[in-house]
């Protein structure tokens, strides 16, 4: 079936690292990918997105890189800090008139001091 | 975001209850989007609505039911309580305008509902 999954479930990094949070998906008709960011007891908040026709974008402090040849996904944090400590998820959209998402479980990204 | 807020933001009832959750945006998005969020888990889909008198199932719909009340209001149900359906449950909403690229959503602060 058609599935958006993560590669790492947890992440542990120093402060000043870059980050790289990863995320494969199956559905190769998905023509859109949004990364969200989770912090603990909130809602998920938007971060950056990408369409189908993109291979890279970057955002401030943040590239998404988009690999459709091997159905993959990354998140890019440059000089993590530990703010960024969160869980994040990847989404695809399908296609089609819906623009209904499918997450992926997430990753906990943890930024020590 | 302040601008889709949802209410109760921690409820605890008992099985066989029924629990309504609120949700409101002043965002004037015309998607709405009801999902469930479990320990470990990703986002599962339980109801979503394009617009007022449009209400579609998403991957998880038994046991919850929706109204539209207006745009700016979307509730979800739970007629009768179960133990399992404890968790997170977020709103959301979208506006995929004519001409965006994209249909980002953006969702509520989370109401966490337990059911003994």
């Amino acid at each position: 079936g058609e599935s958006v999954g993560l590669h790492l479930p947890t992440l542990s990094v120093q402060e000043g690292d870059n980050s790289i949070i990863n995320c494969a998906y199956s559905n190769s008709a998905s023509d859109y990918f949004i990364w969200y960011k989770q912090e603990s007891g909130k809602g998920p908040q938007f971060i950056i997105d990408i369409r189908s026709n993109m291979d890279k974008r970057q955002g401030q402090r943040v590239t998404v890189l988009l690999n459709k040849t091997v159905k993959h996904l990354s998140l890019q944090i440059a000089a993590t800090q530990p703010g960024d400590s969160a869980v994040y998820f990847c989404a695809e959209n399908s296609g089609g008139s819906n623009y209904k998402l499918t997450f992926g479980k997430g990753t906990l990204l943890t930024v020590n001091p | 975001d302040a601008d889709v807020t949802q209410t109760p933001r921690n409820r605890i009832t008992k099985t066989g209850k029924r629990i309504m959750l609120e949700c409101s945006q002043t965002k004037g998005h015309d998607r709405m989007y009801w999902y469930r969020q479990d320990p470990g888990l990703g986002l599962q889909l339980i109801y979503y609505s394009f617009d007022v008198k449009d209400i579609n199932k998403g991957e998880i719909s038994d046991g919850y039911s929706v109204s539209r009340q207006a745009q700016a209001k979307f509730s979800l149900s739970l007629e009768s309580a179960i133990p399992n359906q404890t968790a997170l449950y977020f709103c959301a909403t979208s506006d995929p305008r004519s001409g965006s690229d994209t249909d980002t959503q953006y969702f509520g602060p989370g109401t966490r509902l337990t059911v003994l």
